[in-house]
């Protein structure tokens, strides 16, 4: 399967606990987006890395989330301090560098729960 | 208000009827128009781009009006297989590359 992945797909925690969720996009895309979605809403930008870099983050990402892409290839998100607010589905999308502006492909998504 | 607004649905229609679906967008500045669809518990994935000039994909028509700030979704000949949420999603110009998403309207086609 060629597709962007999302690890774990399912997580469960209790409030105050540290979670990191992995993302491997597609091979040839260096654009990498994480978005959150929480229940009867669209999708949430959250961030987005050109390569390894950083360019853009939302006003949602508080000082508890943090983003990376050291390589340029898989990227984490790990929240620390987990609040029940922050229960979503935290879905990842990659795009290829020729067009900016073509479609996103999403992963099936992590789903989080905070107790 | 939210940047992308939509029909907040539900839409139960039966097989074979037509329905449309609305969209209007708040920042003068967006640049690209999409059609995302979403099935209950899975990931977004793209229905169809909307072009300045409408455009056609089988029983999809997307149109935008750039003067309103509107975007709009018509399907014909409704399939059961249609049902699912269906986003509007913008990308502003001034904002790099993220999609902004409306709430989505759901879609529920019956036999």
């Amino acid at each position: 399967d060629t597709g962007v992945s999302q690890n774990p797909r399912h997580k469960i925690t209790k409030r105050g606990q540290n979670v990191t969720f992995r993302c491997d996009p597609i091979s040839e895309h260096n654009r990498l987006y994480w978005y959150r979605q929480t229940l009867g809403q669209g999708p949430e930008f959250l961030t987005y890395f050109q390569n390894e870099a950083q360019l853009e983050k939302s006003r949602l990402l508080s000082d508890r989330f943090s983003a990376e892409r050291p390589k340029g290839s898989f990227s984490t998100l790990e929240i620390q301090r987990t609040e029940q607010g922050d229960s979503a589905m935290y879905l990842c999308a990659s795009s290829t560098r020729d067009n900016p502006y073509n479609e996103q492909f999403f992963g099936p998504g992590t789903r989080l729960t905070v107790l | 208000r939210k940047e992308v607004e939509q029909d907040p649905g539900p839409f139960n229609v039966p097989e074979g009827a037509t329905v449309a679906f609305n969209c209007t967008y708040s920042n003068s500045a967006s640049q690209s128009f999409f059609w995302y669809r979403q099935d209950c518990r899975k990931e977004p994935k793209l229905l169809m781009s909307v072009y300045s000039s409408g455009n056609e994909d089988g029983r999809f028509t997307a149109q935008l009006n750039r003067a309103s700030q509107y975007i709009s979704l018509l399907i014909r000949d409704s399939k059961l297989s249609d049902s699912a949420t269906y986003l509007c999603v913008v990308i502003n110009s001034n904002s790099g590359y993220a999609l902004n998403f409306g709430k989505g309207t759901s879609l529920l086609v019956t036999p």
